[in-house]
């Protein structure tokens, strides 16, 4: 069974700070991995989303990259805000079975002013 | 759009009562599925659907049933709660099945079964 994981759990950086969220998955057979922003009490906010074919997906001041043969991918966010305080998940969508996602357990950010 | 949308936001059950959790989208999207969150263990997929008619189930489908009669609503519904279904319910909708197709998901239902 695919095992999605992401350390580290929490991370608290000063604002201004580049930062990089780990996403790892035991099983290289994915589809793709999808990177999501959730708030306290609120749904999940697609961020980026990268193909099994690509490497990297770049949205504004987050940059996503994908080394599907060792397993990994990283969420880049460059100049961070206190407005980017949240929980990060990545997904990974298994490629023998396309209707299957697996979710990491996410880091919580929190950026100080 | 309003995306996809999920009511009731909150719910308190007794145990063995019966209830409907609701999810809509208005993207004509094809796949639509049902998420359970529950502290630690991330979100954990119960129920899939690829088309209107169509559904299968995920890796936690026990206590939960669906159907799929149009392409817009997706029901979630528990037969007969128990407090192990206690979570957050997130209902999400893709195009379709393919590798560039991103899930957006709605804004949950908090459950609590006493």
């Amino acid at each position: 069974k695919q095992e999605v994981t992401q350390i580290p759990a929490a991370l608290s950086v000063p604002e201004g700070e580049n930062l990089v969220l780990n996403c790892s998955f035991t099983d290289s057979a994915i589809y793709n991995l999808q990177w999501f922003r959730q708030d306290p009490g609120k749904g999940l906010t697609s961020l980026l989303l990268i193909q099994s074919s690509q490497r990297e997906q770049t949205s504004g001041r987050l940059n996503a990259s994908l080394d599907k043969s060792s397993g990994r991918s990283t969420l880049y966010i460059a100049a961070s805000q206190p407005g980017d305080s949240a929980t990060y998940l990545c997904a990974v969508r298994h490629e023998e079975n396309g209707n299957q996602f697996y979710f990491g357990t996410g880091t919580s950010l929190t950026v100080i002013p | 759009n309003a995306g996809v949308t999920q009511t009731p936001k909150f719910q308190v059950l007794k145990t063995g009562q019966s209830m409907t959790l609701q999810c809509a989208q208005d993207m004509n999207h094809e796949y639509m599925s049902w998420y359970r969150q529950d502290p630690g263990m991330g979100l954990r997929l119960i129920h899939y659907s690829v088309g209107a008619g169509i559904t299968d189930q995920g890796e936690v489908p026990n206590g939960y049933n669906v159907s799929r009669s149009t392409t817009e609503d997706f029901p979630l519904r528990l037969l007969s709660a128990a407090p192990s279904q206690t979570s957050v319910y997130f209902c999400a909708s893709s195009l379709g099945q393919g590798a560039g197709n991103e899930q957006f998901f709605g804004p949950g239902t908090r459950l609590t079964v006493l």
